[in-house]
């Protein structure tokens, strides 16, 4: 089964700084897509980034960039000119690519809860 | 931009009671979720449902859960008999279609309390 692990339970950054947040995953597929979501105070799940696991390329998303090392299973997620509407709880998540049947549900890490000081 | 709806967003119900989690996907989505976080947990998934039937289902979901499109647009999740532990935030989802090249999107959640 595919696990999901995110080991910084908080983490906290200045306003206009770079903060990057960890996540490694464990499966034994070779396909699959890997996210960062966003939970503000609100609880609302927001989708900040996504990456197919058979592009080599990171993703980027305005301030928003990702590090995929696939060989390492790490997928970090780095925020550039960090704004106090940055600061929530934000997790990664594991998505089988659902061939053949196979689960189409989102795993999700424990999640880091990300403050940002003015 | 198109956004799943969800009703209530919060909910007090007696334990024992039955509580039905109303949702509205967005309408050109045919894939259809229900995930759970318990405060201060990890979201974790409940059922998916497409084509008018359970495609997937995880260990949470027993028999005192049931989801149904009643309709062309709602889809609903209902706990019979509510324990104190079924206290979370009740998340529904929906995607366009299977497989992980479409992003699942989450509308703001249901607070639920068994007290």
């Amino acid at each position: 089964a595919q696990t999901v692990t995110q080991s910084q339970p908080e983490m906290s950054v200045q306003e206009a700084e770079t903060v990057t947040l960890s996540c490694t995953y464990d499966t034994s597929e070779s396909d699959y897509y890997l996210f960062w979501y966003k939970q503000p105070p609100s609880r609302q799940m927001i989708l900040v980034i996504r990456q197919e696991a058979y592009k080599q390329q990171n993703a980027t998303e305005n301030r928003f960039s990702v590090n995929f090392q696939k060989a390492a299973k790490s997928f970090s997620l780095k925020i550039s000119d960090s704004q106090l509407g940055d600061a929530a709880m934000y997790f990664c998540a594991y998505r089988s690519a659902g061939y053949g049947g196979a689960t189409n549900k989102l795993i999700f890490g424990t999640g880091t809860l990300l403050a940002v000081q003015p | 931009e198109p956004e799943v709806t969800q009703t209530p967003s919060h909910q007090v119900t007696q334990m024992g009671q039955e509580v039905i989690l109303r949702c509205v996907p967005i309408s050109n989505h045919l894939y259809f979720y229900w995930y759970r976080q318990i405060l201060g947990q990890k979201v974790e998934f409940l059922v998916s449902f497409y084509n008018n039937e359970i495609s997937e289902k995880s260990e949470i979901f027993d028999d005192q859960f049931s989801v149904e499109r009643p309709d062309g647009s709602n889809f609903t999740l209902k706990i019979r008999s509510t324990k104190l532990e079924d206290s979370a935030m009740y998340f529904c989802a929906s995607s366009e279609q299977w497989g992980s090249g479409n992003t699942i999107y989450f509308g703001e959640g249901s607070w639920l309390t068994v007290v």
